[in-house]
């Protein structure tokens, strides 16, 4: 079983629908990120996460650490949010903390 | 603009041959770190950095040599290409509890 799982693997959309994209895990964090990769693209940065809920314009992202789950929303979705959402998570002591370990992303499509 | 480098953006080798895929940031970051992506499998570290003159293994790191003599470059080797090794590379940057910064990849393909 992989440490960090992400579902569903493939969703599929329509422009302005709410969307949630779920990551569980199974080891001690010190922190979690999501992570978006454009087709052929290269990958940025979402959101870094050890508590609580952030929000960056459209994307919402929250983590429950007693759970050892986050998700991350996406509200009022366009054909550009179409991407590859990847949750990585970081470990929680010693060299652990240096090392991301990720989940195999979900495949988000917004169709006009 | 700050940020990654990474060169070459696309590379073929031959089985056996070597090479060093250029990483480069300007942004003062401590930490640096090499990814292979392959179909099915994610991402996944290979060696990383905490500063220069401090290297460490990742999951994959076989095959694969890194230094890090300055806190801006961190290259990556491959001592003898194997077919094994074809991925798209990406490395990486973190300063503290900041997010991290990552290259926009090495598309690699070993004959």
């Amino acid at each position: 079983k992989n440490e960090v799982e992400q579902s569903p693997q493939n969703l599929t959309a329509q422009e302005g629908e709410f969307i949630t994209i779920n990551c569980s895990y199974s080891v001690g964090i010190s922190a979690l990120h999501w992570l978006q990769q454009h087709p052929g693209g290269g990958i940025v940065s979402l959101f870094m996460l050890s508590s609580g809920k952030k929000k960056h314009g459209r994307l919402i992202a929250t983590i429950n650490i007693q759970e050892k789950h986050s998700s991350l929303h996406i509200t009022a979705s366009h054909p550009r949010d179409s991407a590859v959402y990847i949750c990585a998570v970081r470990g929680l002591y010693g060299g652990a903390t240096n090392k991301l370990i990720f989940g195999t992303g979900t495949l988000l499509a917004v169709q006009p | 603009n700050a940020g990654v480098t990474q060169t070459p953006k696309f590379q073929v080798l031959k089985t056996g041959q070597s090479m060093t895929l250029q990483c480069a940031q300007d942004m003062n970051h401590e930490y640096m770190s090499w990814y292979r992506q392959d179909p099915g499998m994610g991402l996944r570290l290979i060696h990383y950095s905490v500063g220069a003159g401090i290297t460490d293994q990742g999951e994959v790191p076989n095959g694969y040599n890194v230094s890090r003599s300055t806190t801006e470059d961190f290259p990556l080797r491959l001592l003898s290409a194997a077919p094994s090794q074809t991925s798209v590379y990406f490395c990486a940057s973190r300063a503290g509890q900041i997010g991290y910064t990552f290259g926009s990849g090495t598309r690699l393909t070993v004959v």
